[in-house]
């Protein structure tokens, strides 16, 4: 059993970009969390989703920054016109339901 | 909002010794986690408890969840070089998924 995917692993944009993160969660979960870990920082909650709906946003800036989880595919986290204060490491979560979540590598993400 | 705090936020001790990491807070959480975190890697579950007063053992490692919900603490006997990482403490609120991550123990080993 697969655990949880990211891609791309690493990601450089320059200032203004787009930035697009992937999570393929594990083989039958269908909750999916996203965190983010700014250097010399510990993880901060972002977004959670279920297919199609998002459940919990209270983490996400209100601007730029948007996530989807379709019925088919991965779950998306997208961050349009990058700045450099959006470099971090990116981290997806995926569990079945109530309580434990099993994490991704990670998308480290430089904005130049 | 709930607030983890962990301590040591820094520990270096040599291999054999044994170690306790703790993890406070004055929020109830209806569980929590704990995980390690290697550099580039994402965190990497170790244990689920859900239970007040809950111990749990893997191997070298013993997990416990204090009786009132608001602490924990994990014991590594005999640590070895492997053992070095950094150790993260997250919980869940009852009706709310997100975890709330606490400030980490970097954790050193000398072999």
């Amino acid at each position: 059993n697969a655990g949880v995917m990211q891609n791309p692993r690493h990601l450089v944009r320059r200032r203004g970009q787009e930035a697009r993160l992937r999570c393929s969660p594990m083989k039958g979960h269908s909750h999916v969390y996203w965190y983010r870990q700014l250097p010399e920082e510990g993880l901060k909650f972002m977004v959670y989703l279920q297919k199609e709906n998002i459940i919990d946003e209270s983490g996400m800036p209100k601007e730029r920054f948007s996530a989807e989880f379709p019925k088919e595919g991965p779950s998306i986290l997208r961050i349009q016109q990058v700045v450099r204060g959006d470099s971090a490491a990116y981290f997806c979560a995926s569990s079945p339901g109530l309580e434990t979540q099993y994490f991704g590598p990670g998308t480290r993400l430089l904005v130049l | 909002t709930q607030l983890l705090e962990q301590s040591p936020q820094f520990l270096s001790i040599q291999e054999g010794e044994n170690l306790t990491v703790y993890c406070n807070s004055s929020s109830v959480f209806s569980s929590l986690q704990w995980y390690r975190q290697e550099p580039g890697e994402g965190p990497v579950l170790l244990v689920t408890v859900v239970t007040g007063g809950e111990v749990k053992k893997l191997k070298r490692l013993t997990f416990q969840f204090g009786d009132a919900r608001k602490d924990s603490s994990l014991h590594i006997t005999a640590a070895q070089p492997g053992d070095t990482g950094l150790y993260l403490c997250a919980g869940a609120v009852f009706g709310n998924e997100k975890l709330t991550f606490g400030t980490g123990t970097r954790l050193t080993i000398i072999p």
